[in-house]
């Protein structure tokens, strides 16, 4: 059984602040991970799909690096706005099928 | 691009009966659709996997016989619960593929089994 960790479970943060969150993974057959981004009632969103370890990528103000060897991932959300708040999800992929780590749920404050 | 749909998106069934819910890819022809299954406060869990005109894939722990996958073309996905109980309760939803690469999700259906 794969594990697939998030921390923290849920973050309540005030609107400008900046903030992070983790996604642990197992580091061997890693092939890709992958960070959503759910809203309430829609679809998740794709975000980042990470393959190389070191890899950071970067959409916005939204950022998140990799590193496979340690297995962990990083997302950052700067200077978080009220419509960041969503739960975020990071799978770990050994081939195409995703293991769901079990979300960072993002409150952020007007 | 990459959309996919999932009907209905809230359903009420009595015991005992069955329940269809359909995944579709609307721009992309999906060359594997994923069925998952979130119980509160948990992850998401892939129950099956299924390719366009083969059959499912399951998840250990997973009845196949009461949970029914037909993929009869590239841009559908059904899954029925048959005879469902309200342990069967719980937030369905599917995923599509292209390219194996990455997924794209639909909204969920959510299932009470009153």
């Amino acid at each position: 059984i794969l594990n697939v960790e998030q921390s923290p479970q849920s973050l309540h943060v005030q609107e400008g602040d900046s903030t992070n969150f983790t996604c642990s993974f197992p580091s061997s057959n890693f092939y890709a991970l992958h960070w959503y981004r759910w809203e309430t009632a829609k679809s998740p969103e794709a975000l980042f799909v990470m393959t190389l370890n070191g890899d950071e990528k970067k959409k916005g103000r939204i950022s998140a690096t990799l590193n496979t060897k340690e297995g962990y991932s990083y997302l950052y959300i700067k200077g978080s706005q009220p419509e960041d708040s969503a739960t975020y999800l990071c799978a770990f992929s050994a081939g195409n099928m995703l293991t769901f780590g079990g979300g960072t749920r993002l409150m952020v404050k007007p | 691009g990459a959309v996919v749909s999932q009907h209905p998106s809230w359903v009420i069934c009595k015991s005992g009966t069955s329940v269809k819910i359909e995944c579709r890819s609307l721009d992309f022809q999906a060359t594997t659709m994923f069925w998952y299954r979130q119980f509160p406060k948990q992850s998401l869990m892939l129950m099956a996997t299924s390719n366009e005109g083969s059959k499912a894939t399951y998840e250990q722990g997973v009845e196949k016989d009461k949970f029914l996958i037909n993929h009869a073309s590239l841009t559908l996905s059904t899954l029925t619960v048959t005879s469902a109980h309200p342990e069967d309760s719980s937030f369905y939803i599917c995923s599509a593929t292209e390219d194996s690469y990455e997924q794209y999700f639909g909204p969920g259906t959510r299932l009470t089994v009153t």
